[in-house]
């Protein structure tokens, strides 16, 4: 079955740093991988969007990466402010099977 | 949040009982999806839909039917709810299916079986 995994422990981070957080997965390679983000009491809002083809993509302050040899992407936040305070899913779709990360919490302390 | 929403917002039913939730968009959006969110487990995928009447089973969709007679409504009925059901869940839409292009939430409902 298709699996993500992501660090299920809380990242606490100072504010201006870089939190980067990583998004592992089993069996074939999607041709895209998404990023969201979940407040508290809301639903997830999607951030970025990576293809196969794509190494790197970049929005704002965020970045992403994206490496099918390792099964792996890797979620930037530079210059991290207490606002990007929130939990971050990984999500992988192949057809029907639509599978989500279980989220990493990030922390930035003023 | 991209023209969704959920209803009711909070429910609290008693074991046994029939509820019905609702997913409105205002979008014309092709597909529709109901996921549950629970610690320790995540999101995962109960139903979905790509296009009147046209749905398919997602990972944990014991339990639950779905109906879509309309392009910006999608229900999810629990026949007869049970404790295990005590969720949050979430109705996403997506323009051209979720592997090519990207979710959009809803706030959730959350239920609370008794």
């Amino acid at each position: 079955s298709q699996k993500i995994e992501q660090n299920s422990e809380a990242l606490n981070i100072q504010e201006g740093k870089t939190a980067t957080l990583t998004c592992n997965y089993t069996n074939y390679s999607p041709a895209y991988l998404q990023w969201y983000r979940q407040d508290p009491g809301r639903g997830p809002v999607f951030l970025l969007l990576i293809r196969e083809n794509e190494k790197e993509k970049r929005k704002e302050r965020l970045k992403v990466t994206f490496d099918t040899t390792l099964k792996q992407s890797l979620f930037h936040i530079t210059a991290s402010q207490p606002a990007d305070s929130a939990t971050y899913l990984c999500f992988k779709a192949a057809g029907n099977k639509l599978t989500f990360g279980g989220g990493t919490r990030v922390l930035v302390k003023p | 949040d991209a023209g969704i929403t959920q209803s009711p917002r909070h429910k609290v039913t008693e074991t046994g009982t029939p509820v019905t939730l609702r997913c409105h968009q205002t979008e014309n959006h092709r597909y529709m999806y109901w996921y549950r969110q629970d610690p320790g487990h995540g999101l995962r995928l109960i139903h979905y839909s790509y296009g009147v009447k046209d749905t398919d089973k997602g990972e944990v969709s014991d339990g639950y039917s779905v109906s879509r007679s309309k392009t910006e409504d999608f229900l999810l009925t629990l026949e007869s709810a049970t404790s295990s059901q005590t969720s949050v869940y979430f109705c996403a839409i997506s323009e051209a299916g979720a592997d090519n292009s990207p979710l959009h939430f809803g706030n959730g409902t959350r239920l609370t079986v008794t």
